[in-house]
């Protein structure tokens, strides 16, 4: 069975930083294309980062490019997101999420996501 | 980027109903690369639909997808309790992956 699990997230005062992880198990971690995803209170879903299958490019939303640095650590099946110089509209729900590859890419529709962790932006 | 539009926003409708949910995109969505989601409050989204039309893993037959190139639709056969919840399309076609804005399904 699939697992992506979340941690990292909490209160963190505007232009704080926290470094949010995801530990994966249940599939061969090594071999996926891994997003994160958030969520605001009450609103939809943006994908704001993601990372190749050996960690060599990412990808970054506009809106928290130069901010959020994602990372993997394939030794540990564990995925980072370190996100800093937060902004009151960076609170939201933080999903991991693993994405399913299809013919001719690693990287596709997001067939598991974890539970999610908090970040909230308050001073 | 590929901007997906959902409609309606909300729909209110009793258990054993059908429903259609819409979701229009900006431009053309190739190879049929679009998915739809569940998600209920408090939990995170659950993968429904891949390819258009592809019901994912444990996805009961009265969830179906279809459409091509701008316009796809997601069709709930009969509604059961369980399925009131809303619902996300999204498109993996081309970078950045983009979602709908979603469409509630609610309790008439």
């Amino acid at each position: 069975e699939v697992q992506l699990v979340e941690s990292g997230g909490g209160l963190v005062q505007p232009g704080g930083s926290l470094r949010l992880s995801c530990s994966a198990s249940g599939f061969t971690y090594s071999r996926y294309v891994m997003y994160w995803v958030r969520q605001a209170p009450g609103k939809g879903l943006e994908c704001v980062s993601a990372i190749s299958i050996d960690g060599s490019s990412a990808w970054y939303a506009d809106s928290v490019k130069g901010r959020f640095t994602i990372s993997r650590d394939n030794s540990k099946n564990t995925l980072y997101l370190q996100v800093s110089s937060l902004r009151l509209d960076d609170a939201a729900v933080y999903f991991c999420v693993k994405s399913q590859g299809v013919t001719g890419s690693s990287d596709g529709y997001f067939d598991n996501w974890g539970q999610g962790t908090l970040v909230t932006v308050s001073s | 980027e590929i901007v997906l539009t959902q409609s309606p926003g909300t729909l209110s409708l009793s258990p054993g109903e059908r429903t259609t949910l819409s979701c229009r995109a900006s431009q053309s969505v190739s190879s049929g690369c679009l998915a739809w989601y569940q998600q209920k409050p408090g939990q995170a989204p659950r993968l429904l639909i891949y390819g258009t039309s592809s019901r994912a893993t444990g996805i009961p037959d009265r969830f179906s997808g279809s459409g091509s190139g701008t316009d796809f639709t997601l069709t709930i056969s009969r509604l059961e309790s369980e399925d009131f919840a809303v619902y996300y399309c999204q498109q993996y076609d081309s970078s950045p992956r983009t979602f709908g804005q979603g469409t509630k399904v609610e309790i008439k």
